[in-house]
């Protein structure tokens, strides 16, 4: 089955900076790629996400990354507020109701 | 997207005792729904697959005879946690496919178990 690794695990900014986190996955079937922002005790919210046809994905100061032959991807948060800080996930799927696989997580901590 | 809702939100229960977890679909109707169980300060671990009008796909590990899954219905899927132990003490929490891109997971608030 699918297998995603996530780093780092943890990941302290300055407001104002930029954060990177990266992940990669195992299975090549794997076509789509969500990235969940979790804050304590709620739910994942899909800030981004990105399908295997597509290089690079930006919104806002949000953008996604696929390297497909090297089954890599990454989430880029410019300009980081004190409000970005929660866990990341990121994920990879098959795609048509297929199950999701989540990486372990990133806290991201942004100091004022 | 999908909106999703759970209920109870938080649950204290003793031991021994059944605890019963709602999903809905609140916009569309939702063939699938996923089940996963997260862990303090861990990922999301899918627990199983809720498939509506059959049998649940339940992930390697998990006991099927424990976690009890009835999707019995396009906006309804429910998580039973049979006799409920400490060590199930966790974050539920159900998602929806669809509401919009067909691979989109959309999830629910999630419920809060202490089994005591």
């Amino acid at each position: 089955g699918e297998n995603v690794e996530q780093h780092p695990s943890t990941l302290s900014v300055q407001e104002g900076d930029s954060a990177v986190i990266k992940c990669t996955y195992s299975d090549s079937a794997s076509n789509y790629f969500p990235w969940y922002k979790q804050e304590l005790g709620k739910r994942p919210q899909l800030i981004i996400d990105i399908r295997s046809n597509v290089g690079e994905k930006k919104d806002q100061r949000i953008a996604v990354t696929l390297n497909k032959t090297a089954k890599h991807f990454s989430l880029h948060i410019t300009e980081t507020q004190p409000e970005d800080s929660a866990v990341y996930f990121c994920a990879a799927t098959s795609g048509g109701y297929q199950k999701v696989t989540f990486g372990t997580g990133t806290k991201l901590q942004v100091i004022p | 997207g999908a909106v999703v809702s759970q209920h109870p939100s938080r649950v204290i229960c003793k031991s021994g005792t059944s605890v019963k977890i709602e999903c809905r679909s609140l916009d569309f109707q939702a063939t699938t729904m996923f089940w996963y169980r997260q862990f303090p300060k861990q990922s999301l671990m899918l627990m199983a697959t809720s498939n509506e009008g059959s049998k649940a796909t339940y992930e390697q590990g998990v006991e099927k005879d424990k976690f009890l899954i009835n999707h019995a219905s396009l906006t309804l899927s429910t998580l039973t946690v049979t006799s409920a132990h400490p060590e199930d003490s966790s974050f539920y929490i159900c998602s929806v496919v669809g509401g919009g891109a067909v691979d989109t997971q959309y999830f629910g608030p999630g419920t809060r178990l202490t089994v005591l």
